[in-house]
């Protein structure tokens, strides 16, 4: 099976533009999850999506959202970027909810400037 | 409040030794602990995955162990390869609680950045 893949792998961009990511989850998987990895804050969850429904949040402010479509497929959006939302976004997919064997993708290096 | 500790925050060992990493956590409840492996610029590949139930795993030269009284885990890596370089996060996972928004969630801790010198 293929693995987790996000697109694009690397991504720059100007605070106040919006950017929207990419992962499409290990087929068969129905639960996306979604975390961003900081230097300074490590990793941090951003949500859950199980069958197009979001499942879980963490604590993000509302420019951070995302979607799951029917397939499985996920995206997030980050409006109105800030600096501080240079990161690494890790998506991770399993079969179930709660993600007991969790497959992370390569990510998304983002670069705000 | 959830939280997951690890020790050291760095380490430097020389090739063919041993090392052991530490994590401490509060996550309650608790449904299962897992140790990823992390190499720079790539994501979180998992070693082991242990329940309540389980106090050690095995995952060729890596070893979990879990204690679930005092809420402590530790990775032990034996015969340490160049390879082994990376950071190692330790993460918990809540189980269901009563109002069942706990279901699933993970903490995760700061990572420990293991390199090793030839």
């Amino acid at each position: 099976k293929a693995g987790v893949t996000q697109t694009p792998r690397y991504l720059i961009k100007t605070r106040g533009q919006q950017v929207t990511l990419s992962c499409s989850p290990i087929s068969g998987h129905r639960s996306v999850s979604w975390y961003q990895q900081t230097p300074g804050q490590g990793l941090q969850f951003l949500f859950e999506y199980f069958s197009e429904t979001q499942r879980n949040k963490g604590n993000f402010p509302g420019r951070f959202s995302g979607r799951q479509f029917s397939n499985s497929r996920s995206e997030m959006n980050v409006s109105t970027l800030e600096l501080g939302d240079s990161a690494l976004y890790l998506c991770a997919s399993s079969e179930q909810r709660g993600g007991y064997e969790q497959y992370f993708g390569p990510g998304t290096r983002l670069t705000v400037t | 409040k959830n939280q997951v500790e690890q020790s050291p925050q760095s380490l430097i060992i020389l090739e063919g030794k041993n090392c052991t990493l530490q994590c401490n956590y509060t996550v309650s409840p608790f449904s299962n602990l897992r140790w990823y492996k992390q190499d720079t610029g790539r994501g979180p590949v998992s070693l082991t995955i242990m329940t309540f139930s389980e106090n050690t795993k095995s995952n060729g030269r890596y070893t979990a162990t879990l204690d679930a009284d005092t809420k402590q885990s530790s990775l032990h890596i034996t015969a340490s390869q160049l390879s082994d370089s990376a950071s190692y996060i330790c993460v918990v996972s809540a189980a269901r609680d009563a109002g069942g928004t706990s279901y699933g969630k993970l903490t995760f801790g700061q990572g420990t950045i293991l390199t090793v010198h030839p």
